[in-house]
């Protein structure tokens, strides 16, 4: 059965700071890893994903995330925090070729000026 | 503009008043589903499409239709909504094909009070 684990509820960075939010996974078959963001009364916005090849993936923002298939692991990471990355991260699995997605519970980053 | 819509965006209704959150996506994709998004549980997944009338239920069906009568509608049916209902929906929508283009677009969410 696929599984999303995001270990914290919260992250709490200053402006300037690099970031992590974290992220772990279960998945029987090839995993497709997904990082979205959602801004207060807003909709979900794709960040970026991981489908196969260079285990490093680059997205929106200034966002990244490495693939660890040994940690089974898909941090999300930026290197200088912004006041206007606060807001509340979701890591998606979806295995391969399959229909549903699994969306872990979300982590709240707060950036202090 | 690529999109998904859905309507209401806001609602409040009472117990058992049947009620139908629509949801539309303009970029001719095969997979459509529907979340509800409750606090400390992150998205949960209620029924999702493969195509025009081929549907299966998600992790939480029980108390929920849908229907795909045509690829760019699929309508979330509350025939009897009770309070555990209560709950922030989206609707998503991608592409069958997999690889670059495989990502979910995200509809704006409709914010249900039953009371």
């Amino acid at each position: 059965a696929q599984s999303v684990a995001q270990p914290e509820d919260q992250v709490n960075v200053a402006e300037g700071n690099p970031l992590t939010v974290k992220c772990t996974y279960s998945v029987s078959g090839n995993p497709y890893l997904f990082w979205y963001v959602q801004y207060p009364n807003r909709g979900l916005q794709f960040l970026l994903k991981y489908i196969t090849g260079d285990n490093l993936v680059k997205g929106s923002y200034g966002f990244e995330a490495e693939f660890n298939k040994s940690q089974t692991s898909f941090h999300l990471k930026k290197p200088s925090a912004l006041v206007s990355d606060s807001a509340l991260y979701f890591c998606a699995v979806r295995e391969g070729g399959g229909f549903k997605t699994i969306f872990g519970a979300g982590t709240r980053l707060f950036v202090k000026a | 503009e690529a999109q998904v819509t859905q309507n209401p965006r806001y609602l409040i209704t009472v117990t058992g008043k049947k009620l139908t959150v629509t949801c539309s996506q303009n970029m001719n994709h095969e997979y459509m589903s529907w979340y509800r998004q409750d606090p400390g549980l992150g998205l949960r997944q209620i029924y999702y499409s493969m195509n025009v009338e081929v549907t299966d239920k998600g992790d939480v069906p029980e108390g929920y239709k849908v229907s795909r009568k045509e690829k760019r509608n699929f309508p979330l049916i509350l025939e009897s909504p009770s309070p555990n209902q209560t709950s922030l929906y989206f609707c998503a929508s991608r592409t069958a094909k997999t690889g670059a283009g495989d990502t979910q677009y995200f509809g704006p969410g409709t914010r249900l009070t039953v009371l």
